[in-house]
């Protein structure tokens, strides 16, 4: 699987936007951007992915750039429940599931 | 939405003890589901894969007698820490994917099993 490079720790203020960048410049044309969430002592929760068009849920929107190396995930009105490590993963589309936990971003929102 | 549960939450026993935590589908069919295992402010790291009806297939480093996997069901994977000493505390969490859906669908994961060995 092609490896992301996220920011360790990131501050965000509540109610404005929260946006965490992503890059895995290795990625492959087959290849899925997912990203999770994991809010302290919980398994991580499904946000949003994407393969080449930017997608929005009632999550988050998820910016891929045009040459696939890099994607932000947006959260529009971060709120302190938003508190959590941030999982970018890119996966080819018949890897058998597995996925691969990088670091995670740490977005801490402050009230 | 698919939902995966684990059980127990939370398990505190003896050295020595063996410990076994079930994960199950509840709403969707899984041949497949993923056990990680998460020590304090690391990452989630894959132990092993459970695969209904055969073998579960172990990630390197992970040993196969210490943490047995059965897969029983298309609903339910069960983890056994066998011999379960202070060093193997740690967060347990499991995963998987509904067999009818797209390959690219998500995994969904269980709120994890804190497992404390004293």
């Amino acid at each position: 699987d092609a490896k992301t490079t996220q920011p360790t720790s990131m501050d965000c203020a509540e109610g404005r936007a929260a946006n965490l960048p992503c890059n895995h410049s290795t990625i492959s044309g087959n290849e899925y951007v997912y990203w999770y969430r994991q809010i302290h002592s919980q398994g991580p929760q499904y946000i949003i992915h994407g393969l080449k068009n930017n997608e929005t849920n009632e999550m988050a929107s998820l910016i891929i750039t045009e040459d696939r190396k890099s994607s932000t995930l947006i959260l529009p009105h971060a709120t302190l429940r938003d508190t959590a490590v941030y999982y970018c993963i890119v996966r080819p589309y018949n890897a058998g599931n597995m996925l691969t936990f990088g670091g995670g971003t740490r977005l801490m929102v402050k009230p | 939405g698919a939902v995966v549960s684990q059980h127990p939450s939370w398990v505190i026993c003896k050295s020595g003890t063996s410990v076994k935590i079930e994960c199950r589908s509840l709403d969707f069919q899984a041949t497949t589901m993923f056990w990680y295992r998460q020590f304090p402010k690391q990452s989630l790291m894959l132990m092993a894969t459970s695969n209904e009806g055969s073998k579960a297939t172990y990630e390197q480093g992970v040993e196969k007698d210490k943490f047995l996997i059965n897969h029983a069901s298309l609903t339910l994977s069960t983890l056994t820490v066998t011999s379960a000493h202070p060093e193997d505390s740690s967060f347990y969490i499991c995963s998987a994917r509904d067999r009818g859906a797209p390959p690219n669908q998500p995994q969904h994961f269980g709120d994890g099993t804190r497992l404390s060995i004293l």
